[in-house]
């Protein structure tokens, strides 16, 4: 257990509805980070948080999601109109955001979104 | 091109041997190199961090870095059945604020 948690661990929905998730990193760590990962492949950078500031969203990332961190505390991740190709397993990550290179991420257990 | 490849494998080492992941990145300017490990279902764990030329020792990992060939590797050395996972090379994205840049990871097998 790495300390970040991440709610649900399995998500199955239909096509079309609206999914949110939600992680809270360790308490002390100001950065945050958001990855998909598909079967067969490295993780993927979605957005990034230091503090409640979204500083970078990834251009590969469609409209549909969006993502938040109020108070700089826990964050959500939320697909509107879920499709098929957003089947994943959806990564948080955190760090302390002490600004020395090579900053350790701790990631979560993951969200394992099934869209059918 | 990917900006960081792997060979997918799988690497099948008998236990004992030295299992050798190889890694490319293709952006020059890149400081910071990482191998993670992630077992089946699990998250990545962080098992060696590397930024300067040359080889990095903990244990039984030996992570070597040549900035010139833009490659990164992790040697195991006395492989272990418990080492048998996928493992992942990440470099550290433009932004200066730990962005990794994940390969899709090369299977390892290590067998009795």
């Amino acid at each position: 257990d790495t300390g970040v948690s991440q709610d649900p661990r399995h998500k199955i929905t239909k096509r079309g509805q609206n999914v949110t998730f939600r992680c809270d990193p360790i308490s002390e760590h100001n950065r945050l980070y958001w990855y998909r990962q598909t079967l067969g492949q490295g993780p993927e950078f979605l957005t990034y948080f230091q503090n409640e500031a979204q500083l970078e969203k990834s251009r590969l990332l469609s409209n549909r999601f969006s993502a938040e961190r109020p108070k700089g505390s826990f964050s959500t991740l939320e697909i509107q109109r879920t499709e098929q190709g957003d089947s994943a397993m959806y990564l948080c990550a955190s760090s302390p955001g002490t600004g020395i290179i090579n900053e350790k991420l701790f990631f979560g257990s993951g969200t394992q979104l099934s869209v059918l | 091109q990917k900006e960081v490849e792997q060979n997918s494998g799988p690497l099948s080492v008998p236990e004992g041997a030295i299992a050798s992941l190889n890694c490319t990145y293709s952006d020059r300017v890149s400081q910071s190199f990482f191998w993670y490990r992630q077992y089946s279902g699990k998250s990545p764990e962080l098992i060696m961090s590397i930024y300067s030329n040359g080889d990095k020792e903990d244990g039984r990992f030996t992570a070597q870095l040549n900035k010139a060939s833009q490659y990164v590797s992790l040697l195991i050395r006395d492989s272990q059945p418990s080492d048998s996972a996928t493992y992942l090379c990440a470099v550290e994205g433009s932004g200066g604020y730990n962005k990794l840049i994940f390969g899709a990871g090369t299977r390892l097998a290590v067998h009795p």
